[in-house]
């Protein structure tokens, strides 16, 4: 199974300022996606951005965009202007093309502090 | 509205009950998947489904066994059920190569 690391378990920013939080994943394929979640303390589980690794450019969701390092293996999401609805668990998460189950693997998750 | 459905979404068992979860979905997707989270660990696939009729074993499968009789449908069971076993467990879907629809999760306690 793929490793997707998460380093920072826990990260604050001020409201309005912009923060990076970092993911990092271990493949040896070429083809796959990689994704971030948010989880909000109502539990749910939102898509909050997408990245096919096949594309250089990399994906912009309004506030929200990502560092995309495909040589690095490095997958940052950042939050710009942020706001106080933002404050949630980020789960970054990987999927295999070739993958026939259609599985993603979990990091274990940034929970992010919005401070007004 | 369209989506995954749980439930249910709290349960508290003693040690050695049995139970079921059910997932329902109204997208017509052929993946389910059966995921816990315990913090600090993120999301551990449990079972998983890639079509009717079929399951597969996950990260984490022991103590849990799954069916998918119906397309729609992705149950959980636990037949006797352990303290470790306390956990949030989310049901999700997709169709090939999209990305998941998470139900809203299930807290179970087991005392």
């Amino acid at each position: 199974a793929q490793t997707v690391t998460q380093s920072q378990p826990e990260m604050s920013v001020q409201e309005a300022e912009t923060v990076t939080l970092s993911c990092t994943y271990d493949t040896s394929e070429s083809d796959y996606y990689l994704f971030w979640y948010k989880q909000p303390p109502s539990r749910q589980m939102i898509l909050v951005i997408r990245q096919e690794a096949y594309k250089q450019q990399n994906a912009t969701e309004n506030r929200f965009s990502v560092n995309f390092q495909k040589a690095a293996k490095s997958f940052s999401l950042k939050i710009s202007d942020s706001q106080l609805g933002d404050a949630a668990m980020y789960f970054c998460a990987y999927r295999s093309h070739q993958n026939t189950g259609n599985q993603f693997y979990f990091g274990t998750g940034t929970s992010l502090t919005v401070i007004p | 509205n369209a989506g995954v459905t749980q439930t249910p979404k709290f349960r508290v068992l003693k040690t050695g009950q049995s139970m079921t979860l059910l997932c329902a979905q109204d997208m017509n997707h052929e993946y389910m998947y059966w995921y816990r989270q315990d913090p600090g660990m993120g999301l551990r696939l449990i079972h998983y489904s890639v079509g009717e009729g079929t399951t597969a074993k996950g990260e984490v499968p022991d103590g849990y066994n799954v069916s998918r009789l119906k397309k729609q449908n992705f149950l959980l069971g636990l037949e006797s059920a352990a303290p470790s076993q306390t956990s949030v467990y989310f049901c999700a879907s997709s169709a090939w190569g999209g990305g998941y629809t998470f139900g809203s999760g299930t807290r179970l306690t087991v005392v």
